[in-house]
Formats: C-alpha cells, sequence, structure tokens
C-alpha cells in the first residue's frame, strides 16, 4: 500500500452533471497529480498541483479542474459530464523537487466513473 | 502523438521463463523512465525507474535495459512467476519524475502459465 486514498472507490453519474473526486497524499508529499485511465488504455496526465498551485496541464478542458488544500490532499472536479468521461481516475502524490530519492510518484487505488 | 510506444501489447509465458517488455521513445528530454505494474481494480505500482545515464539496473528479478542512442528501454522479469501476472506500463518523464507528468505507454497484459 502506497499511503495515497482516494474517495470514492465508485461512482455512477449521468451526462451533464458534475462530479467531485478526492484524494489524500501520502504522508510528507507535497505534490499531487491526477491521471485518467481509459478502459485498456494507459493513465493519461489532467494536472498537477504543488504547494497549492497548478503545476502542469495536460490536454484536457477547463471543464476539468482541481484544487490542492494546505494539507496537500486533493480534489478534481468534472462538469458537464461527458460519456467518455467514463474511466478510471488515479491520484498520484510525490516529494519535494530536487531532493534526491522522491522522484516516485505514488498512486492511489483510483475511483472508477461511470457516466450513463 | 504518442510519445513513448510500448510492445507487445500481451504476452504470455512460462513459469520460469524470462519475460521482455519494450519502450521507445521520441522526446530527448525524458530524463526518468519508471516501469508501473497494475493489478486489476488497482492503481499502477512502481516497480523499477531508470535515468538515462545508466544502462542498466536490476532489482532481484526486474532489469531495465536502457538504450539512449536508440531511445529505447525494456524490462526484463526473470524466472517469471503466475503472482506476475498483471498489465505493465512504462512511462517517461522530463521534470525528473516526482514533479513531471508521466507519459505512460498503452501496457502490455503479462500472462504466466503454470
Amino acid at each position: 500500500e502506497t499511503g495515497v486514498t482516494q474517495s470514492p472507490t465508485h461512482l455512477i453519474k449521468t451526462r451533464g452533471q458534475q462530479v467531485t473526486l478526492r484524494c489524500s497524499s501520502q504522508s510528507g508529499h507535497n505534490t499531487v497529480s491526477w491521471y485518467q485511465q481509459a478502459l485498456g488504455q494507459g493513465p493519461q496526465f489532467i494536472f498537477q498541483y504543488y504547494r497549492e498551485e497548478e503545476n502542469g496541464r495536460g490536454n484536457f478542458p477547463p471543464r476539468f479542474s482541481g484544487l490542492q488544500f494546505p494539507n496537500y490532499s486533493s480534489e478534481l472536479n468534472v462538469n458537464a459530464l461527458e460519456l467518455d468521461d467514463s474511466a478510471l481516475y488515479l491520484c498520484a502524490s510525490s516529494g519535494d523537487r530536487g531532493r534526491l530519492g522522491t522522484d516516485t510518484q505514488y498512486f492511489g487505488p483510483g475511483t472508477r466513473l461511470t457516466v450513463l | 502523438q504518442q510519445q513513448v510506444k510500448q510492445s507487445p501489447q500481451s504476452l504470455i509465458v512460462q513459469k520460469g521463463g524470462i519475460s521482455i517488455i519494450n519502450c521507445a521513445y521520441e522526446n530527448t528530454a525524458f530524463d526518468y523512465f519508471p516501469w508501473y505494474q497494475q493489478f486489476p481494480g488497482k492503481g499502477p505500482a512502481l516497480l523499477i525507474a531508470i535515468r538515462p545515464d545508466v544502462s542498466e539496473k536490476k532489482e532481484g528479478r526486474f532489469t531495465i535495459s536502457f538504450n539512449k542512442s536508440a531511445k529505447q528501454f525494456s524490462l526484463h522479469i526473470m524466472d517469471s512467476q503466475p503472482g506476475d501476472s498483471a498489465t505493465y506500463f512504462c512511462a517517461a518523464s522530463n521534470r525528473g519524475g516526482s514533479q513531471g507528468n508521466l507519459i505512460f505507454g498503452k501496457g502490455t497484459k503479462l500472462s504466466v502459465k503454470p
């Protein structure tokens, strides 16, 4: 186990609705990255938060937004859900940039989102 | 544009055999190359990672071979076991890993037959 937790485990929504997914990072980590993993595919980078600021964004529309809180936990919000948003959403936490031995991004178990 | 190409898509190996998965990348700015293992219903877990200043890294039964000039790297699983049956992803990052976004390959589903 990595110490990264995500909630909820599963979620079913309908098209047009909004969803909030949550992630608690591993103790001592100040960076959270979010990935979308479609069935049978590799994870795709959505965005990253470092000390409460967005620190990079992948090729996802603005209806995907996020937050990082002072305790370094994070939320992923998706508005106006589309059928193609059905996927496993993964959160990964990591440590300070530049510190030796902290290259690893540790993934949580993910939230399975189904959009009907 | 797929920046990390992984092959094969699926692999069947007999118990005790060697599993080999290959990846190729395009961006020469990549400086961190991890391999992740993912079981059904779980998040990816880091197996082993390498930086481009090293040509090989071994941890237990897992070895990464890295060819900088060819822009290729591979994972070798020695003495493959049924418990190794999972999906394996190679990835690459250009910001040292922890602060960079990981770009993943499409994955290789490994089945190890008893």
